[in-house]
C-alpha cells in the first residue's frame, strides 16, 4: 500500500504570514509529485508537477521543492492572502503502465484578513 | 476553467438505485480518470481509460463500471447504490497514458447523495 501523507491537516494564519506544508511519500519507484490547490465547490487546480530530486518550481508567491531520496516535498506560500485559502493536495505517480495518482488527504489553509 | 466538464453537478437518489455520471475530457486528451472523494478520505483512484480502452483499475467496487466512448467522453455507472457510496466523484483527463509526468486536469465533480 502506497501512503502519501500531508501535514499539517489544517493551518490558520494571518494575512501576510508565510507558511509551508509537507508531503511525504514512499521514495522507492517514485516517478512524479503533483501539487493541487482545491477551493470549495471548484475543481482541483494543478499547481506543479515535479520529477527530479532537487526540483524547485515557482508560481507567483507559491513555490515547491522535491526530495526524492528521502521522500518529501514542501509547498511554500509567501505573504499569504485570503484568496490563498484552500485545501492543498499532493499526489504521487509511480509510473509503470498508468499515470494514476495517489493523493494525500490535503492541508486546509485558512488565511484571516 | 480546466476544460473538463462533468454532469450532473448534484445527484440525490435512493439506496438500490443506479446512476450514470458523465465526463467530457479536455480537447486533445486521450486519458480519462475517475476518482472518488469520501468523507475523511483523500481522493481515491477508481479507474483509467485511454482512447476507449480500460487501462488501470483501483479499488473500484464490482457494482461500479465505466466506459469511454469513441468521442472520448466517459461515463461512470454506479448500481445497487448504498449509503456509503455518497461521495464527490471527480473525472480528470490528461494527454497520455503513462510514462510521463502529465498534468491531470480535473472537472468540477458530481456530488452523489444516497438516501
Amino acid at each position: 500500500i502506497l501512503n502519501v501523507e500531508q501535514s499539517p491537516q489544517s493551518l490558520h494564519v494571518q494575512e501576510g504570514d508565510s507558511t509551508n506544508f509537507t508531503c511525504s511519500f514512499p521514495s522507492s519507484n517514485f516517478y512524479a509529485l503533483h501539487w493541487y490547490r482545491w477551493e470549495t465547490a471548484k475543481s482541483p487546480e494543478a499547481l506543479f508537477v515535479m520529477t527530479l530530486n532537487g526540483d524547485e518550481k515557482k508560481k507567483g508567491r507559491i513555490s515547491a521543492t522535491l526530495n526524492t531520496k528521502e521522500g518529501y516535498s514542501y509547498l511554500y506560500i509567501k505573504g499569504s492572502q485570503p484568496e490563498d485559502s484552500a485545501t492543498y493536495l499532493c499526489a504521487t505517480n509511480y509510473g509503470g503502465a498508468t499515470n494514476k495518482l495517489i493523493f494525500g488527504t490535503g492541508t486546509l489553509l485558512a488565511v484571516q484578513p | 476553467d480546466s476544460g473538463v466538464t462533468q454532469t450532473p453537478k448534484h445527484l440525490i437518489t435512493a439506496t438500490g438505485q443506479r446512476v450514470t455520471l458523465r465526463c467530457s475530457p479536455r480537447s486533445g486528451d486521450l486519458s480519462v480518470y475517475w476518482y472518488q472523494q469520501s468523507l475523511d478520505q483523500g481522493l481515491q483512484f477508481l479507474i483509467q481509460y485511454y482512447n476507449g480502452e480500460e487501462r488501470a483499475k483501483g479499488n473500484i467496487l464490482e457494482r461500479f463500471s465505466a466506459q469511454q466512448f469513441p468521442d472520448l467522453h466517459s461515463e461512470l455507472n454506479l448500481s445497487s447504490l448504498e449509503l456509503g457510496d455518497s461521495a464527490l466523484y471527480f473525472c480528470a483527463s490528461s494527454e497520455r497514458l503513462a510514462g510521463v509526468a502529465d498534468t491531470q486536469y480535473f472537472g468540477p465533480g458530481t456530488r452523489l447523495t444516497v438516501l
